[in-house]
């Protein structure tokens, strides 16, 4: 069975400072892994995705993520946190290309302060 | 359409009454999945489509809980004799067969039994 674990139900960063959200998934198969953002009452958007190939991946709006098979980690940062990325993160893993359902951790409710 | 919608956004209802769900999927879409978001729990899925089939129905939380698509189309999740601990939002997501993976969610039902 898969499952992620996200550490921290909140983050706070000043803006301008490094964000770092992370993520520690389980898998008994080699994983695709993925980060959702959430603003408020809305759906899931995609940030970015990791299937195969390149360890390092960037995703939309300057975030990136890189996949440790070692550490079973795939944490999500940012260089410069803006005021609009305040917002609920959401790491998730699914285990074949085909059918698969994600599995989601419980999320990371990121908070931008001036 | 050009994204997953659901309706109704908002849906407030008595206990004990039932409610339907509604999502259209991406066009072309053959996948259809259904999740719940609530607090505590984070994100769970509830169901998965193929076309008109449920091939896995194993995250419905009860027999109360029940779904249908149409068409290979829009899916109707319906809850009925609604409790209070069914009050969550219910996202519903679709994908390209073969590529179950990569879901585009809706924006959600947020239903509250009172």
């Amino acid at each position: 069975a898969q499952s992620v674990t996200q550490l921290g139900s909140h983050v706070s960063v000043s803006e301008g400072a490094l964000v770092l959200l992370r993520c520690n998934y389980s898998s008994s198969v080699p994983p695709y892994l993925f980060w959702y953002v959430q603003y408020p009452n809305q759906g899931l958007q995609l940030l970015l995705k990791y299937t195969t190939g390149a360890t390092l991946v960037k995703g939309i709006n300057g975030f990136e993520a890189e996949f440790k098979k070692s550490e079973t980690s795939f944490h999500l940062t940012k260089p410069s946190a803006h005021m609009s990325d305040a917002a609920e993160y959401f790491c998730a893993v699914s285990e074949s290309s085909g059918y698969s359902t994600l599995t989601f951790g419980k999320g990371t409710m990121l908070l931008v302060s001036p | 359409g050009a994204g997953v919608s659901q309706s109704p956004s908002n849906k407030v209802t008595e206990k004990g009454k039932d409610v339907e769900l509604r999502c259209d999927p991406i066009s072309g879409h053959t996948a259809l999945y259904w999740y719940r978001q609530s607090l505590g729990q984070g994100l769970e899925f509830l169901i998965y489509f193929q076309g008109n089939s449920a091939p896995d129905k194993s995250g419905l939380p009860s027999d109360r809980f029940s779904a249908e698509r149409t068409g290979g189309s829009v899916s109707t999740l319906t809850i009925q004799r609604t409790q209070q601990e069914d009050s969550a939002v219910y996202l519903c997501a679709s994908s390209l067969a073969g590529q179950g993976h990569f879901h585009t969610f809706g924006s959600g039902t947020r239903l509250t039994v009172v």
